[in-house]
């Protein structure tokens, strides 16, 4: 696999559910982001690690929980989402501070 | 402040037409340009990047025409065709925490 591939590519999930949202890249990158994607709106960046380290958290709600166990892989953990956060979650890769992200195909969330 | 203005927000050209889509910027800090195509169903993909040191970066059908003074730069789609219908994002990168900030997206759709 080249890349970087999200699953699950669409996920439902209730206000009370806990659900997590998978990344993995496969460029020798050492950066990774979260963005969310709304309609009509700007990306917005959410989370970027950086050698696996938190380097930004853009005044995220606390029901998303990152996790980057490695600098390959990345997880969105969600919990008691709103119906507001459905939205679709774009993760990225780079190599650090180039600003040439490689983005995945997305993972389609919706709150029910 | 960390900002930069797209517009239009849609767009339709005939096919063969010229694609010319804006976005202007306020922080000097920032150091890199480029600009995203996606597709439905897809992430956005890097399609072409400019540095503020050049006026104008071409690749085949695609220019980024750069003004520093103006804060302005702009992508400029030649011989348009039906498949470059997409949305097309502009971004800037911070030159300090090498943050990637987006423009809000133009929708492009190009008839035949």
């Amino acid at each position: 696999e080249t890349g970087v591939t999200q699953t699950p590519r669409h996920l439902v999930m209730g206000m009370t559910n806990k659900k997590s949202l998978k990344c993995e890249q496969h460029l020798g990158h050492n950066a990774m982001y979260w963005y969310k994607q709304s309609a009509k709106k700007p990306l917005e960046l959410m989370f970027v690690y950086n050698f696996k380290e938190q380097t930004e958290n853009n005044s995220v709600p606390s029901r998303f929980s990152p996790e980057c166990p490695n600098s390959s892989h990345l997880f969105l953990h969600l919990h008691t989402l709103q119906p507001e956060d459905s939205a679709l979650y774009l993760c990225a890769s780079s190599q650090a501070h180039t600003g040439e992200l490689f983005f995945g195909e997305g993972s389609r969330l919706t709150v029910l | 402040q960390q900002q930069v203005k797209q517009s239009p927000q849609s767009l339709i050209v005939q096919k063969g037409g010229i694609s010319i889509i804006n976005c202007a910027y306020e922080n000097t800090a920032f150091d890199y340009f480029p600009w995203y195509q996606q597709f439905p169903g897809k992430g956005p993909a890097l399609l072409i990047a400019i540095r503020p040191d050049v006026s104008e970066k071409k690749e085949g059908r695609f220019t980024i025409s750069f003004n520093k003074s103006a804060k302005q730069f702009s992508l400029h789609i030649m011989d348009s065709q039906p498949g470059d219908s997409a949305t097309y994002f502009c971004a800037a990168k911070d030159n300090q925490g090498g943050k990637l900030i987006f423009g809000q997206g133009t929708e492009l759709s190009v008839k035949p």
